[in-house]
C-alpha cells in the first residue's frame, strides 16, 4: 500500500523551512527520500533505518518514528535549488525488495 | 563509471506494437526494478529482480515482460503496446534492495497512440 504524503504542494520563499511527512499504514523497516526536478530522474536525499541509523545528505535532517509509522523531512533555510518533488519511499514488508513510493510533494522555492 | 542508463530516451508507438525499454547499471548491482511515473501518481513499481536469473511482479506488472540473463541488463519488454502504457518509465538498481539507495537511470518517455 502506497504511502500517504502531506503536504501535497507547498511554496516557500528563500530561507523559509518546510517539513514534509510520510506516513504508512503498515509497520515501518525504513523510509528512502528521493527529490524529483522536473525531466528528470528521482534523487537520493535519505534513507532512514529501523533502530535509527541515517544514511545520506548532510544538509538535510529527517525523523523516523516507528510507533506512528511516520516519517518527516525537515528543509530548512530553503534555497531556489530545493525546488521539486519529493518522494518517500517504504518497503512493502520486512525484508521485502518491494520500494513503494508516495505520490509526491511539490515543493516550490521563490525568491 | 556510466551508472544506471537507458535506451531509448523517447519512443511513440502504435497501439499494438511491441518494443523493449533497455536498462543497463555498471555498478554490479544485485537488485534492480522498473518504474512507471503517470502525472499524480508517483512511481509504480512494474516488476523487479534480485539476481540474474530471478524476477517478480510489482503492484502494476499486466502487459510488461521481463527477464534478467546477466546482472548489468535489465529490458522490459511491452508485448502489445496500449494507450494506457502511455508514461514515463525509470529503471533503478541498488546493492542491496530495499535497504540501500536506489540509483535512477535517466527515464524513457513513452507515447502510445
Amino acid at each position: 500500500q502506497q504511502p500517504v504524503q502531506s503536504p501535497q504542494a507547498v511554496i516557500l520563499r528563500e530561507g523559509e523551512d518546510a517539513v514534509i511527512n510520510c506516513s504508512s499504514s503498515k509497520a515501518l523497516y525504513s523510509v528512502h527520500w528521493y527529490r524529483q526536478k522536473h525531466g528528470e530522474a528521482p534523487v537520493f536525499l535519505m534513507i532512514l533505518l529501523k533502530g535509527g541509523e541515517q544514511k545520506g545528505h548532510e544538509k538535510i535532517s529527517a525523523s523516523f518514528n516507528e510507533k506512528k509509522q511516520q516519517s518527516s523531512l525537515y528543509l530548512t533555510a530553503s534555497q531556489l535549488s530545493y525546488s521539486g518533488t519529493y518522494f518517500c519511499g517504504t518497503p512493502s514488508g520486512a525484508g521485502s525488495y518491494q520500494l513503494t513510493f508516495g505520490k509526491g510533494t511539490k515543493l516550490s522555492v521563490i525568491p | 563509471n556510466a551508472g544506471v542508463t537507458q535506451t531509448p530516451k523517447f519512443q511513440v508507438l502504435k497501439t499494438g506494437q511491441s518494443m523493449t525499454l533497455q536498462c543497463a547499471q555498471d555498478m554490479n548491482h544485485e537488485y534492480m526494478s522498473w518504474y512507471r511515473q503517470d502525472p499524480g501518481m508517483g512511481l509504480r513499481l512494474i516488476h523487479y529482480s534480485v539476481g540474474a536469473g530471478i524476477t517478480d511482479q510489482g503492484e502494476v506488472p499486466n502487459g510488461y515482460n521481463v527477464s534478467r540473463s546477466t546482472t548489468e541488463d535489465f529490458p522490459l519488454r511491452l508485448l502489445s503496446a496500449a494507450p494506457s502504457q502511455t508514461s514515463v518509465y525509470f529503471c533503478a538498481s541498488s546493492s542491496s534492495g530495499t535497504g540501500e539507495r536506489y540509483y535512477f537511470g535517466p527515464g524513457t518517455r513513452l507515447t502510445v497512440t
